[in-house]
C-alpha cells in the first residue's frame, strides 16, 4: 500500500541545537503537510508544500518538498524548548481520488534545556 | 470560528455499554473526518464523511458506527468496545476532502474496561 516513512523516530537535543526530520514517499506526492503535537494535545497544521522544489519558512522552521515530489523536510534551527513535540508529515499521493492524507509515523522532539 | 469541539474530553465505558462521541465545527468545511490514535502512533483514519455522505470506510469493525446528522455535526457511536479500542478519538475537518488541511479537535480519550 501507499506509504510515507518518516525519520528519526525519536530526537533528543541540547536546546540550541538544530533538528531535521525527513519524510520520503515511493511514489509521487500531490502535496505533503506536516502537523506538530504537543504532548498531551492533538495535531496542529503547520504548512503544505505544493511545487517540486518548494522552500518554505516559518521564523526557526524550514521545510522543503524534494524536486520529485517525493521527500519532504522539516529543519527546526537552534531549537527551544517551545518545539518539545511529535512533528508528522501526511502526504496526498498524486493518484488519490479520496483526499486521504498518509501520516508519517511521526518524529518525536525532545529538547533538554 | 476555526474550531472542532469535540466531547466528552475523557469517557470510561464497559464493555457492554452504548457510547457516543461528539464533533461540532462551524468553519463551513464539508468534508469530517473519525482518527484513532494510540500512544506514540500517528493518527490511524477510520472513517470520511464528504458533503455528509460516508466516502471512506477504512475497515472499521461494525462496533464503531458513525453518523453525519448535518454538515457541521459529526458522531462516533460505540457499542460492545474492547480494551484495545482504547485510545484518543480525534475529530478533524477541511475545507473540502481534495482541498487544503486538516483542523483536528482536541480528542476524546477513551478507556474501555
Amino acid at each position: 500500500g501507499q506509504q510515507v516513512m518518516q525519520i528519526p523516530q525519536y530526537q533528543h537535543v541540547q536546546e540550541g541545537e538544530d533538528f531535521t526530520t525527513y519524510c520520503n514517499s515511493s511514489t509521487t506526492l500531490s502535496n505533503i503537510q506536516w502537523y506538530k503535537q504537543r504532548p498531551g494535545g492533538h495535531p496542529v497544521f503547520l504548512i503544505q508544500l505544493v511545487k517540486s522544489g518548494e522552500v518554505k519558512k516559518q521564523k526557526r522552521l524550514t521545510f522543503q518538498f524534494g524536486e520529485a515530489k517525493k521527500n519532504s523536510s522539516l529543519h527546526i534551527t537552534a531549537t527551544q524548548t517551545t518545539d518539545v513535540g511529535t512533528y508528522f508529515c501526511a502526504g496526498l499521493h498524486g493518484s488519490s481520488n479520496t483526499g486521504k492524507l498518509i501520516f508519517g509515523q511521526g518524529t518525536t522532539l525532545q529538547v533538554k534545556p | 470560528d476555526t474550531e472542532v469541539t469535540q466531547t466528552p474530553k475523557h469517557l470510561v465505558m464497559g464493555m457492554t455499554n452504548k457510547k457516543s462521541l461528539k464533533c461540532e465545527q462551524h468553519m463551513g468545511h464539508r468534508a469530517m473526518y473519525w482518527y484513532k490514535q494510540k500512544a506514540k502512533k500517528p493518527p490511524e483514519l477510520m472513517f470520511v464523511y464528504s458533503y455528509e455522505k460516508l466516502s471512506i470506510n477504512e475497515s472499521v469493525p461494525s462496533r464503531f458506527s458513525p453518523e453525519c446528522p448535518n454538515s457541521s455535526l459529526l458522531n462516533l457511536h460505540l457499542h460492545a468496545l474492547q480494551p484495545e479500542d482504547s485510545a484518543l478519538y480525534l475529530c478533524a475537518s477541511k475545507l473540502a476532502p481534495n482541498t487544503g488541511e486538516l483542523f483536528f479537535g482536541e480528542g476524546s480519550r477513551l478507556t474501555v474496561l
